[in-house]
């Protein structure tokens, strides 16, 4: 089964700054990668996904993510962040052929003035 | 367009009450199906997922079931709630033969009194 790891629970940041979001997972194989984001009690949106081509993917709001498979890795930056980017930021691998999602624990982004 | 709904948004109930959490999924058909519940605002636990209509696998041993009565209708309940049963709650598709991509509802929020 997959695994996952998020190992900031929480990241502080001032306006403007760059910040990046770790994410490990357990296997390369097979394995599709999302990062999901939620605002306050609201419930989650895809922000990015990795299915195949190329290891960057980019979301509309200027996040990028780099699939690394040597490494297990799906680290998600941004180089300028915003007030409005603070929620929590879940990671996500999917393994093809299993019904069963699994998340991380979740990345607390605070962003201050 | 594919769109999922949940309901109530927000409901407080005494020790002991039953509960009933409703979500259907529209334009879309033979949806995978799964509820989380996310307490404190952090992480994700699943709880309950479905392939199929009365195709029902549960993730953590509770006093919560679900049931899944037509194709796009996934329904939580408790006969008896408890303090711990307070949290989130999050109901979520996936289209089955996809890429494993969830959709989710906008939650709904459990107090037990």
């Amino acid at each position: 089964a997959q695994s996952v790891t998020q190992l900031d629970s929480q990241v502080p940041v001032f306006e403007e700054a760059p910040v990046e979001l770790r994410c490990n997972y357990s296997s390369s194989v097979s394995v599709y990668l999302f990062w999901y984001v939620q605002y306050p009690n609201q419930g989650l949106q895809l922000l990015l996904k990795y299915l195949s081509g190329s290891t960057l993917v980019k979301s509309i709001n200027g996040f990028e993510a780099e699939f690394n498979k040597s490494q297990t890795s799906f680290h998600l930056r941004k180089p300028s962040v915003h007030i409005s980017d603070t929620a929590e930021y879940f990671c996500a691998p999917w393994s093809r052929g299993s019904y069963i999602p699994t998340f991380g624990r979740g990345t607390s982004l605070i962003v201050h003035p | 367009s594919q769109t999922i709904h949940q309901w109530p948004a927000t409901l407080v109930q005494p020790v002991g009450s039953p509960l009933s959490l409703e979500c259907t999924v529209e334009g879309t058909s033979n949806p995978n199906l799964y509820w989380y519940r996310q307490a404190a605002g952090r992480g994700l636990q699943l709880l309950f997922y479905s392939i199929g209509i009365d195709q029902i696998s549960s993730e953590v041993p509770q006093n919560l079931s679900a049931s899944r009565p037509q194709d796009r209708q996934f329904i939580l309940s408790s006969k008896k709630l408890l303090l711990s049963d307070s949290g989130f709650y999050l109901c979520a598709w996936r289209k089955t033969g996809g890429t494993g991509e969830l959709f989710f509802g906008e939650g709904s929020r459990l107090t037990v009194l």
